[in-house]
Formats: C-alpha cells, structure tokens, sequence
C-alpha cells in the first residue's frame, strides 16, 4: 500500500506487560513522528525521528517508552511495565521533511489503539 | 496549556444542512493552520492549509477562513453528507517540526 501502516491495530496487554507497537512509514519518508491520542482528545507529540536518528523525544511520557527506527524505515515504539494510564491510540505520521511546511504535510497511519488492563 | 481551543467539542446537524467549526489558537512564531478530518478508526487526513497570509482556503464542501490578527479558524461545511461525521481537527505549526493539535470538533450529520 502507499500509505502509513501499524500494526497491530489493537492491543491488549495485563498491567505490567511490554508491548511492541511497529510503523511502517510511506516509502522515501524521511520523517517519522509518534504521537499519543487519549479519547476525546487530539493527538500529542511523542517523538521525532529524522532518517535514524531519533532527533526529539521529549513527548515521551517516562523512561518506560522507548522508540527506533535503526534503518531509517520501520519504527517501533516499546512501552515496559505497561499502566493503566497508558490506554491511548498510538498514531504515526511520515512525511517528506519536516511534514509542518506548506507543500509538505505528515500523513497518518491508522493508529494503534492499546488498552491495558 | 493548550495552545490550540476548538468549539464547540460537538454537534449534530441534518443532512444537507451547514455548520461552522471553530478555533482559537495561542501558538508563537505561527508558519500555517491546517484542518484535519479524522474518521473512527483512522488517522487524520489534511484538509486544507493556509499561511499568515491566506485568509480562506476551500476543498470541496469545506471551506476553513483565517484571522492571523485574531488568532482564530474556522472550518464550514456546506450542505452536509452523512460520510461527513467524523472528528475535525484544528491543527497550528510554527517554524519546527512541532504541531500543535486542538482536541476536534465531532460532527455527527443524521438523515
């Protein structure tokens, strides 16, 4: 497919548990960004990749989340020791540059939609 | 906190009438507003965009304004169609690679 893919796209995981949430960004996308969607609420930025390098990640809520993209391509952002607290909709979104300048724009995946027991 | 304020947080119009979503926002320096559409399920998709210097912009049905005097957006829908419910949501960026998400409006159209 061209655009943003995730998966799973449901997840539920036992208080406590690690989880693994996999992106795979629109091919050539220089940028990957994860974000945090609660319900009823629009999406917060978690953190920011540029080709490997992971360039921002100061949306991540605790030492507990941990992201990558090794090659520059698939992301994967891991939660440990799962909470109550992190139930939410993951989103990613890729885009050519940056994805916040006219001409260019981040497209998004389908999201991942995680509730922890 | 929240640099990005949309209103009202929901509605519901009738089929083929109008409706005007709106957004005020704080976010400095400002670069563009874009208004995203997100369907139950999915990712938001862009709407439209504008810069400082455009004060409306349309994509079919939907037409968003901007007063970057006033900091404020909205978004119109003209003549509403079911495919139409979704969440729509204001979304500002500066000079970085940070967007600035408003929490949506939800929009339920009933035949």
């Amino acid at each position: 497919g061209a655009g943003v893919s995730q998966s799973p796209r449901y997840k539920v995981a036992k208080r406590g548990q690690d989880v693994a949430l996999r992106c795979d960004p629109i091919s050539g996308h220089v940028s990957l960004f994860w974000y945090q969607q609660a319900l009823g609420q629009g999406p917060e930025f978690l953190t920011y990749f540029q080709n490997e390098a992971q360039l921002d990640k100061s949306g991540l809520p605790s030492d507990r989340f941990f992201a990558e993209r090794p090659e520059g391509s698939v992301s994967t952002l891991k939660i440990q020791r799962t909470q109550q607290e992190d139930s939410a909709v993951y989103l990613c979104a890729s885009s050519h540059r940056t994805g916040t300048l006219v001409g260019d724009t981040q497209y998004f995946g389908p999201g991942t939609r995680l509730t922890v027991l | 906190k929240n640099q990005v304020e949309q209103s009202p947080q929901s509605l519901i119009i009738l089929e083929g009438k109008n409706c005007t979503l709106q957004c005020n926002y704080t976010v400095s320096p400002f670069s563009n507003l874009r208004w995203y559409k997100q369907d139950t399920g999915r990712g938001p998709v862009s709407l439209t965009i504008m810069t400082f210097s455009e004060n409306t912009k349309s994509n079919g049905r939907y037409t968003a304004t901007l007063d970057a005097d006033t900091k404020q957006s909205s978004l119109h829908i003209t003549a509403s169609q079911l495919s139409d419910s979704a969440s729509y949501i204001c979304v500002v960026s500066a000079d970085d690679y940070k967007l600035s998400f408003g929490a949506g409006t939800t929009v339920t159209v009933r035949a």
